[in-house]
């Protein structure tokens, strides 16, 4: 049974810092993997898909990255703005199981 | 135009009542979920459907049940409600089944007093 962990779970940075949120799961036999984002109150914004096939996935001042050998995505935000604060979740596809989350990350950008 | 809509947003009622939640997805896509978000803001599967079929149905009491009148729709009664079903369910689709980027709706508050 896939799980998905998210570390850490609270995150609170100054303005302008560059950051990486961590997403780990246990079966690296994955389809894809999708980065949102979620506001107090709302629904969920995909930010990035990542295919199995992928490394990583672009988006403006977001990056993210897969390795799926060891079980890892990382989203990278650079020069990190107050308006980015937010819960960002991960979530796998794999084997015969639609998404599966995380717990999220917290994330206070402070200015 | 809201791509994946939600009706009520917000439902407040007593304990033993039956509800309904209705969902709409303009996208043109096969595949809607429902997830239930709770306390804890933890996110779990509880339906899929492709193209008007029943995919995955997973531990939920059957006191919940989706139905699809089409391909664009899907809605979740949930008969004879109880303390613990009070949560944040949300409405999503995707294209090309489970292998889609999945787009979620606003969400919708249920309250059961």
């Amino acid at each position: 049974k896939q799980e998905v962990t998210q570390i850490p779970a609270a995150l609170s940075v100054p303005e302008g810092e560059n950051l990486v949120l961590n997403c780990s799961f246990t079966d690296s036999a994955i389809y894809n993997l999708q980065w949102f984002r979620q506001d107090p109150g709302k629904g969920l914004t995909s930010l990035l898909l990542i295919q199995s096939s992928q490394r990583e996935q672009t988006s403006g001042r977001l990056n993210a990255s897969l390795d799926k050998s060891s079980g890892r995505s990382t989203l990278y935000i650079a020069a990190s703005q107050p308006g980015d604060s937010a819960t960002y979740l991960c979530a796998v596809r794999s084997g015969n199981t639609p998404l599966v989350f995380g717990k999220g990350t917290r994330l206070s950008v402070i200015a | 135009d809201t791509a994946v809509s939600q009706t009520p947003k917000y439902l407040v009622t007593q304990m033993g009542n039956d509800k309904s939640i209705k969902c709409e997805q303009n996208l043109g896509h096969d595949t809607m979920y429902w997830y239930k978000q709770d306390s804890k803001k933890f996110l779990k599967i509880m339906f899929s459907y492709n193209n008007k079929e029943l995919i995955i149905n997973e531990t939920v009491p059957n006191r919940f049940s989706p139905k699809s009148p089409d391909k664009a729709h899907l809605n979740l009664h949930i008969n004879s409600l109880e303390l613990g079903d009070s949560a944040v369910y949300f409405c999503a689709s995707s294209q090309d089944g489970w292998a889609g980027e999945l787009f979620f709706g606003e969400g919708s508050r249920l309250t059961v007093l």
